[in-house]
């Protein structure tokens, strides 16, 4: 079974829309973090956020936000306004590190923004 | 700071040959990792390490094998290459467990 579930496997929008990026995760530990990347069409993986698993406040960061929420096991990502630049693959990952410090992504959400 | 480099950027192997990808960071992290990426896969875990001269075995351990004897270098060994390892390969490392990962830019193997 998938640890991380991204079941929206690609998404368009247009230009200065809103848009959300679900992410549902499984997992039995009480301790455990949670992370969103992005990876640009040049490839590189860049860090966008973590959570832990004691901390549901939800957390806003310029056109970006993220919604934790322990009762459906879900850490969903929204943007703001999107611009083309937003355009990229999107990942959702969790870590468990009481039960071997592995580290499980889902298999991402590729955002299309259209000009 | 250089942060994570991967040696080489891109490789062509054909089937049987070995090699060997390098991986080296800056950051003095104990915690690095090894993914491959495929279409529609994500990013799936290969080995991982959580200190010096420690190795585990991630999701899809099978026909690779690493090496950690310096903190900074993490190896990331195909002794036999198959065409099922054409992947694009990540490495990655974290200051310690629960924090972010900081990548590399990745190697592009290609086994014919």
């Amino acid at each position: 079974a998938q640890k991380v579930t991204q079941a929206q496997t690609e998404i368009s929008v247009v230009e200065k829309e809103d848009v959300t990026l679900d992410c549902v995760y499984e997992t039995r530990d009480t301790t455990y973090y949670l992370f969103w990347y992005k990876q640009p069409p040049s490839g590189e993986l860049v860090f966008l956020i973590r959570r832990n698993s004691f901390d549901e406040q939800n957390e806003i960061s310029g056109r970006y936000s993220w919604n934790f929420q322990k009762s459906t096991s879900s850490f969903n990502f929204t943007i703001t306004a999107s611009q083309v630049v937003d355009s990229a693959v999107y990942f959702c990952a969790l870590s468990e590190p009481d039960t071997g410090n592995q580290f499980y992504f889902g298999t991402g959400t590729s955002l299309t923004v259209i000009p | 700071n250089a942060g994570v480099t991967q040696t080489p950027k891109f490789r062509v192997l054909k089937t049987g040959q070995s090699m060997t990808l390098l991986c080296a960071q800056d950051m003095n992290h104990e915690y690095m990792y090894w993914y491959r990426q495929d279409p529609g896969m994500g990013l799936r875990l290969i080995h991982y390490s959580v200190g010096e001269g420690t190795t585990a075995k991630g999701e899809v351990p099978d026909g690779y094998n690493v090496s950690r004897l310096k903190k900074q270098n993490f190896l990331l060994g195909l002794e036999s290459a198959a065409p099922s390892q054409t992947s694009v390969y990540f490495c990655a490392s974290s200051i310690f467990t629960g924090q972010p990962q900081h990548f590399g830019d990745g190697t592009r193997l290609s086994i014919l």
